[in-house]
């Protein structure tokens, strides 16, 4: 079965410090890896998705398919990057998404 | 563009209750996805209807079904509520039904089972 792993709950960084939100999946084909973010008081959002190799509001995530990890990453935090993070995969063609529970990043003034 | 929309946004219901919650789809899709989400824990998918059929499930009893109707919305029921029921229910739909396409989230419904 295919899972998802965020292994923290919480981050907090300073503005300006960089910062990696951890992905680790188990699944053993070709899967398809997403970042959904839920901002305050808004719903959840695609951030970008790995097949499109995008760098969206600055943040980046490669796909390492030796160490199963999908990290989200941008090297200069701001403020309203503060928001939960929800790590998901797709296998193939199968319509159904499996989240990780998510990390809630705080970016401190 | 209307977005995706749920409701009611909360409800109380006690064991043993059945429950319908509903969603409309954004303007232009044809595929609609639920997902249960549990305090403290990510969204788990339920099913999904494609083109009025269901198109897929996950690790959910029988006791939980959907419908769709011929303007792509839809409609979750949930029969016999358990307290374990208690959770965010979100609505997601899409263009298409391959999987390939980019979900869009309803705002949700938070169903509390006492």
């Amino acid at each position: 079965a295919q899972r998802v792993t965020q292994p923290e709950k919480l981050l907090s960084v300073f503005k300006g410090a960089p910062v990696e939100l951890k992905c680790n999946y188990s699944y053993s084909g070709s899967p398809e890896l997403f970042w959904y973010v839920q901002y305050s008081r808004q719903r959840l959002q695609l951030l970008l998705r790995h097949i499109s190799r995008e760098s969206i509001k600055g943040f980046t995530a490669d796909l390492n398919k030796g160490e199963t990890s999908f990290h989200l990453k941008k090297p200069f935090a701001q403020e309203e990057d503060s928001a939960m993070y929800y790590c998901a995969l797709k296998r193939g063609s199968n319509y159904k998404l499996t989240f990780g529970k998510g990390t809630l990043l705080t970016v401190n003034p | 563009e209307t977005g995706v929309t749920q409701s009611p946004t909360h409800l109380i219901k006690t064991r043993g209750q059945q429950v319908t919650l509903r969603c409309s789809s954004q303007s232009g899709h044809n595929t609609v996805s639920w997902y249960q989400q549990a305090l403290g824990q990510g969204p788990q998918f339920i099913f999904q209807y494609y083109r009025e059929e269901e198109n897929g499930r996950g690790n959910f009893p029988p006791r939980f079904s959907g419908l769709q109707f011929p303007n792509y919305s839809s409609e979750l029921n949930v029969n016999a509520l358990e307290l374990d029921d208690s959770a965010l229910y979100l609505c997601a739909s899409s263009r298409g039904g391959q999987g390939n396409e980019k979900l869009f989230f309803g705002s949700g419904t938070q169903l509390s089972v006492l």
